[in-house]
């Protein structure tokens, strides 16, 4: 089955910076990827998807860039600021209805 | 928050007990979702439905069963709770029109 790897594990940031967060997928079937947001205590969220005929997307200050050739898409945020700081997780599935597998997450500070 | 509740939000519980986790719709979506988190681990797929009566293991249904006997409720059972099913419990469904994720407020389970 598919399987979902992510990286970094935790990331720290200064205000104004950039961020990057990287995942890979395993199935090559998979043409839907999600990105979810988790803040302190909360529900996970959608923040932004992409599909896998599209190499990228943008939302504001995020991003998110696709190369299915390589089997990995990753998450760009501009200009950080503190209320960026959660857990972030990158998902794959073959449509948006399938099963949708998660990558472990990554733990986003910025510091202010 | 898309009409779905989880109950309880929280419980704890003696290891081999029965525990049956409810997860609610009022907007008769077709697609409903059981996962569990846990540090390190992100969110990982127990079970899946697709609609009344048809359900699907994820990547960690070990222990657990699922019933959907009707549209708006999808239930999650631990036949006999163990401590490593200690953990954060979400239910999520899946929109017609947006196909995106929506995750109820969680459970946490505590088993003793």
């Amino acid at each position: 089955g598919e399987n979902v790897e992510q990286h970094p594990s935790t990331l720290s940031v200064q205000e104004g910076d950039s961020a990057v967060i990287k995942c890979t997928y395993s199935d090559s079937a998979s043409n839907y990827f999600p990105w979810y947001k988790q803040e302190l205590g909360k529900r996970p969220q959608l923040i932004i998807d992409i599909r896998s005929n599209v190499g990228e997307k943008k939302d504001q200050r995020i991003a998110v860039t696709l190369n299915k050739t390589a089997k990995h898409f990753s998450l760009h945020i501009t200009e950080t600021q503190p209320e960026d700081s959660a857990v972030y997780f990158c998902a794959a599935s073959k449509t948006s209805y399938d099963k949708v597998i998660f990558g472990p997450g990554t733990s986003l500070s910025v510091i202010p | 928050d898309a009409g779905i509740t989880q109950s309880p939000r929280h419980k704890v519980t003696e290891t081999g007990t029965p525990v049956t986790l409810r997860c609610h719709q009022t907007e008769n979506h077709r697609y409903m979702y059981w996962y569990r988190q846990d540090p390190g681990h992100g969110l990982r797929l127990i079970h899946y439905s697709y609609g009344v009566k048809d359900t699907d293991k994820g990547e960690v249904s070990d222990g657990y069963s699922v019933s959907r006997s009707k549209t708006e409720d999808f239930l999650l059972t631990l036949e006999s709770a163990t401590s490593s099913q200690t953990s954060v419990y979400f239910c999520a469904i899946s929109t017609g029109d947006q196909e995106k994720l929506f995750f109820g407020s969680g459970t946490q389970l505590s088993v003793l």
